[in-house]
């Protein structure tokens, strides 16, 4: 059966510290790994990993992928109240057209003032 | 380009009726799949539809059902509602094609049973 682990469950920092969220998995096909965003409404994007040591960076959130060992982390620099949220690790175990995504429970990040 | 829509928003129901949920993707994206989330079990995957074919699914029981139309839009239907059905309902679209898996979701329904 298809697993993705994220750890820790639930983060609480202050403003301006650096967090690295962590995610392994361990699935039968591996496509791609994705990193969402979750508020107090449906998963927003982030991040698509696709190979390994490629870091993918949007502002001051940034991702690598390590296939051999099976983990990706998740980095966000200088935090701000605004990233308070359930971030989701999810792996696509898909192939050709087929798409099927096993989501991690994800890590609850707070981020105190 | 307007995003993945579902409708209701927010459905209450009793125990042993039928719910039926909708979900139009974006323009352009043919794939949709369906995850139910709950505070216990997270996001998990019902099932996906790609071209009017359900091409792969979770492990629901066979009360979850779901159907695309030609124009990619989704329904899902879940029959003899249970008290544990109660949950946020997420349908997400993506393009599947040359490498862009990446998948949006919508809103959600939120359904809950009584």
């Amino acid at each position: 059966e298809d697993k993705v682990v994220q750890s820790p469950l639930s983060l609480v920092v202050h403003e301006g510290d650096t967090v690295t969220l962590n995610c392994s998995y361990e699935v039968t096909n591996f496509r791609s790994l994705l990193w969402y965003k979750q508020e107090k409404k449906a998963p927003t994007f982030l991040f698509m990993l696709t190979s390994s040591g490629i870091e993918k960076k949007s502002g001051r959130l940034s991702s690598i992928l390590d296939k051999k060992e099976l983990f990706s982390i998740l980095n966000i620099t200088a935090t701000q109240t605004g990233d308070s949220a359930i971030y989701l690790c999810a792996v696509d175990v898909g192939s050709g057209g087929y798409q099927k995504v096993t989501f991690g429970t994800g890590t609850k990040l707070q981020v105190i003032p | 380009k307007a995003g993945v829509t579902q409708t209701p928003r927010y459905l209450i129901k009793t125990r042993g009726q039928q719910v039926t949920l909708s979900c139009s993707p974006i323009s352009g994206h043919r794939s949709v799949s369906w995850y139910q989330q709950t505070p216990g079990q997270g996001l998990q995957f019902l099932f996906e539809y790609f071209s009017e074919t359900q091409r792969n699914k979770g492990n629901f029981p066979g009360r979850f059902s779901g159907r695309q139309f030609s124009n990619s839009r989704s329904e899902m239907n879940v029959s003899t509602l249970e008290l544990g059905d109660s949950a946020l309902y997420l349908c997400a679209s993506s393009l599947v094609a040359d490498g862009s898996y990446e998948q949006y979701f919508g809103p959600g329904t939120r359904l809950t049973v009584t």
